[in-house]
């Protein structure tokens, strides 16, 4: 069964910290990976789309990574703000279907 | 670029009655929209894949009597909760995209379902 599991579930930072949030996935063939954002009650915003050949992305602080060899992700966050409190889901393109991950709840406190 | 609108964002409503959301894909066309459904503290989950002018397919266990969806044209689908109970409460979110490729999904800014 094509997974995609996040690490860690949930995440407490304070304001101005960096994280890194973790996705590894079991999905193949894969078309792209996604990173979103959702706040809470709202849909999901994309932050980051990477095929498999891209290895870096970046959107303003949040920089994405995909080693497609180990099947990792990861999400990093630099000098994280208040409006940066959401979840975060990882999200693996099937050829024509979405595979989401459970999310990482992060929370940013000043 | 790549707009997508739902409507309403919150929407209470009584049991027994039917309820339609609307997504609209502002500055492009959709070939196919999706929509699902999220739980608190769940993943988004999928009830059914829409291709304009065709027949919406049903992910296992969406009663499709219960949840009809519509895709007249290439800017909007809609998504009718019919005979609505509690348990339908839930938060609908619908996405779209450009073309065959599936590399550009946008969601909607979903919509909170209660059912009274």
């Amino acid at each position: 069964k094509n997974q995609v599991e996040q690490s860690p579930q949930s995440l407490i930072i304070l304001e101005g910290k960096n994280c890194t949030l973790q996705c590894n996935y079991t999905v193949s063939p894969f078309s792209n990976l996604r990173w979103y954002k959702q706040d809470t009650g709202r849909g999901p915003v994309s932050l980051t789309i990477m095929t498999f050949s891209e290895n870096t992305k970046s959107n303003g602080r949040y920089t994405a990574t995909l080693d497609a060899d180990t099947k990792q992700s990861s999400l990093h966050i630099t000098a994280s703000q208040l409006s940066d409190s959401a979840s975060y889901i990882c999200v693996v393109s099937e050829p024509d279907k979405l595979i989401f991950g459970t999310g990482t709840r992060l929370q940013v406190f000043p | 670029g790549a707009v997508v609108s739902q409507h309403p964002s919150w929407v209470i409503c009584k049991s027994g009655t039917s309820v339609k959301i609307e997504c609209r894909s502002l500055d492009f066309q959709a070939t196919t929209m999706f929509w699902y459904r999220q739980f608190p503290k769940q993943s988004l989950m999928l009830m059914a894949t829409s291709n304009e002018g065709s027949k919406a397919t049903y992910e296992q266990g969406v009663e499709k009597d219960k949840f009809l969806i519509n895709h007249a044209s290439l800017t909007l689908s809609t998504l009718t909760v019919t005979s609505a109970h509690p348990e339908d409460s839930s938060f609908y979110i619908c996405s779209a995209s450009k073309g065959a490729s599936n590399y550009g999904y946008t969601f909607g800014s979903g919509t909170r379902l209660t059912v009274v």
